[in-house]
């Protein structure tokens, strides 16, 4: 069966500070990925997602980058944090016929 | 591109009732339909899918119906629980590697 990571579960950051958080995804090959964030209360607002190795398109304009270095595994990093960065991160994986599962999620707080 | 609305916002029903949460899609050639179950704290769960060819599908309590023509589609839970307790997210896509367009959520409560 297909299982989806991510870490850390709980983070808090101060402004300005770099960003790294990591997805993995076991028992599949070759899936689709997505970064979602989630502010408190509200929708599910997607970031970035890749279909394959090295390629990322981006949903919205701002200081969050993404990288799929390897097949199963999606970063997303920002240099410099700002407030408007907190939320609830979520990583998701597809399958080609469009079943999408997400992983536990990121509670960022930047302070 | 595709865009989702669904109603209502909020939906609370008393324990043993049924819930109606709907979603209208605008783009004619989407052709799947998840529906996810958000509890806090958590990521969002799939719980029930349709696809385009089909008009209606049912798991125990709860079942999805797709109405092409007018498109629009549904969500029912029958018999609910307190723990059906949770904010629902309809989504739509044209499937391959398009991304779902989700809705804004339904918060339900379900009233012991």
């Amino acid at each position: 069966s297909q299982t989806i990571h991510q870490w850390p579960a709980t983070l808090v950051q101060p402004v300005g500070s770099p960003l790294s958080l990591e997805c993995t995804v076991e028992g599949t090959s070759n899936p689709n990925l997505y970064w979602y964030r989630q502010a408190a209360g509200r929708g599910l607002q997607l970031l970035f997602y890749s279909v394959g190795i090295g390629q990322i398109s981006s949903e919205v304009p701002q200081n969050l980058s993404a990288s799929r270095p390897q097949d199963r595994q999606f970063i997303l990093s920002s240099k410099k944090l700002l407030l408007s960065d907190s939320g609830f991160y979520l990583c998701a994986w597809a399958r080609r016929r469009g079943e999408q599962y997400f992983g536990p999620g990121t509670r960022l707080t930047v302070t | 591109g595709e865009n989702v609305e669904q109603h209502p916002s909020t939906l609370s029903v008393q324990e043993g009732d049924s819930a109606v949460i709907k979603c209208t899609y605008s783009d004619s050639a989407s052709n799947y339909f998840p529906w996810y179950k958000q509890e806090l704290g958590k990521g969002p769960q799939l719980i029930i899918d349709i696809r385009s060819n089909v008009g209606e599908k049912k798991d125990q309590r709860i079942a999805v119906t797709l109405n092409k023509t007018a498109k629009h589609f549904s969500l029912h839970i029958t018999e609910t629980q307190p723990e059906d307790s949770a904010v629902y997210f309809c989504a739509a896509s044209k499937g391959g590697n398009t991304p779902l367009v989700f809705g804004k959520g339904t918060r339900l409560s379900v009233i012991a």
